[in-house]
Order: C-alpha cells, then sequence, then structure tokens
C-alpha cells in the first residue's frame, strides 16, 4: 500500500543546531507540502513543491528550507533551530488536480531547548 | 487578510447529531475540505465541496454555501470514536489550503 512517512517522529535539539526532518511518500504524488501544527492555530504552510527541482514559500518559511531531488523525497531544514521552532511537523502530499485531497505523514513533534 | 472560523470545542451525546460550522473569509475560492484529526495522529480527509448544497457520505455530511462563506459538517449517530478535532480548510485562488484552528468535539455516553 502507498503510504507517507515521516522520521525521526521525535525529536529534541538545543538552540542554534540544524536540523533536518525527513520525508518519504510512495504515493507518486507531484505535490508535497510541509505544515507546523501548534496549539491555537491551523496548519500553517512552511514550503511545498509541486514536482522534481520546483520548491516554494508558504506562510511561515523563515528559517527553513527544503530541496526536491526526486519524486519521493521532500526533506525539511532548520538551518538554525529556535525555540520557536518547538512544534509537530506535518508532511503531506497529493495529487496534481485541486479537488485531490492531501495524505498526511504521521508527524514529527520537534522540540528546541 | 485570509481567515477560517470554526467554534474551539464542542460536547454532544453519543448517539446523537451534531452541526460543526465553519465560515471562511479567503482571496480566491476553490473548494473547501474537511479533516479529521484524533489526538497524537495526523489528519484524515473527510469531505471536499465545491459546489453549493449537500453531500453526504454515510454517517457524515458537508454542506456549502459560497454566498455566505459558510460551510457545516454533520455528524449523525455518533460514537465514542468520533471523539477527535475537525478541521476546515480552504483553498484559496493559489491553490493553497488555509486552515482552520479546528473543532475538538468531545462524545459523552
Amino acid at each position: 500500500d502507498a503510504e507517507i512517512t515521516q522520521s525521526p517522529r521525535h525529536k529534541i535539539t538545543e538552540t542554534g543546531r540544524q536540523v533536518t526532518l525527513a520525508c518519504h511518500q510512495t504515493w507518486n504524488h507531484n505535490n508535497m507540502f510541509w505544515y507546523r501544527q501548534d496549539l491555537g492555530h491551523g496548519l500553517r504552510l512552511i514550503h511545498y513543491s509541486y514536482g522534481v527541482q520546483d520548491t516554494n514559500k508558504g506562510e511561515v518559511s523563515d528559517g527553513y528550507s527544503v530541496s526536491r531531488s526526486n519524486t519521493e523525497d521532500l526533506p525539511l531544514t532548520l538551518e538554525s533551530a529556535a525555540s520557536s521552532q518547538t512544534s509537530v511537523y506535518f508532511c503531506a502530499s497529493s495529487g496534481a488536480s485541486e479537488y485531490n485531497e492531501q495524505f498526511f505523514g504521521p508527524g514529527t513533534r520537534l522540540t528546541v531547548l | 487578510g485570509q481567515n477560517i472560523d470554526q467554534p474551539t470545542e464542542m460536547t454532544a451525546t453519543e448517539g446523537a447529531i451534531v452541526q460543526i460550522n465553519c465560515t471562511y473569509q479567503t482571496s480566491g475560492f476553490n473548494g473547501l475540505f474537511w479533516y479529521q484529526q484524533h489526538a497524537g495522529e495526523a489528519p484524515t480527509f473527510l469531505s471536499y465541496n465545491v459546489l453549493d448544497g449537500l453531500e453526504e457520505k454515510g454517517r457524515f455530511s458537508s454542506f456549502l454555501s459560497r454566498s455566505k462563506g459558510y460551510s457545516y459538517l454533520l455528524l449523525k449517530e455518533l460514537q465514542m470514536k468520533d471523539s477527535a478535532s475537525y478541521l476546515c480548510a480552504v483553498m484559496d485562488s493559489n491553490y493553497q489550503l488555509i486552515w482552520g484552528a479546528g473543532t475538538k468535539l468531545i462524545i459523552k455516553p
């Protein structure tokens, strides 16, 4: 069965460290997204990609970067982790049409001390 | 600005019916999605509306009025497993999903 996975599931790091969160999907979807979810807020879009070598900034992209070298993977990098980046991070993928729902990975809980 | 409003929390009784409302103001509209999210888990897709009216899918139905910027999710014959957060999201003119903060639904026996 097709799926979308994230690793690690939990991560504790220190302020200033570089952190990379992995996202891998076997749906063969062109579209991939990274969100963060914080209490009291809806899911907020960090970065997204519509295909290999395509990346775009979302609503809250400062301090984050992504790269898309193949269809399956969209790793999210925190260049220099800050306490404000403590959150739950979800990766999602979808087909090309606007009515295609997004399929979400299980999430990564990141704590920055 | 873009805004999605939903009640923060609702409580209902097992076996009953509950309606969760969502109002939106977005730059453009390309459809409205409802997702379910159990605590500690990922959101999962429930429904998609792009035309006015009611879409029924088993115990769940979703309604849309584009002129009013309004949608609701109707859950019938509530079961304890329906205890979850329900997320409303609108696809804007840039084909990005704008998410509400979610409605936490508590089901009591």
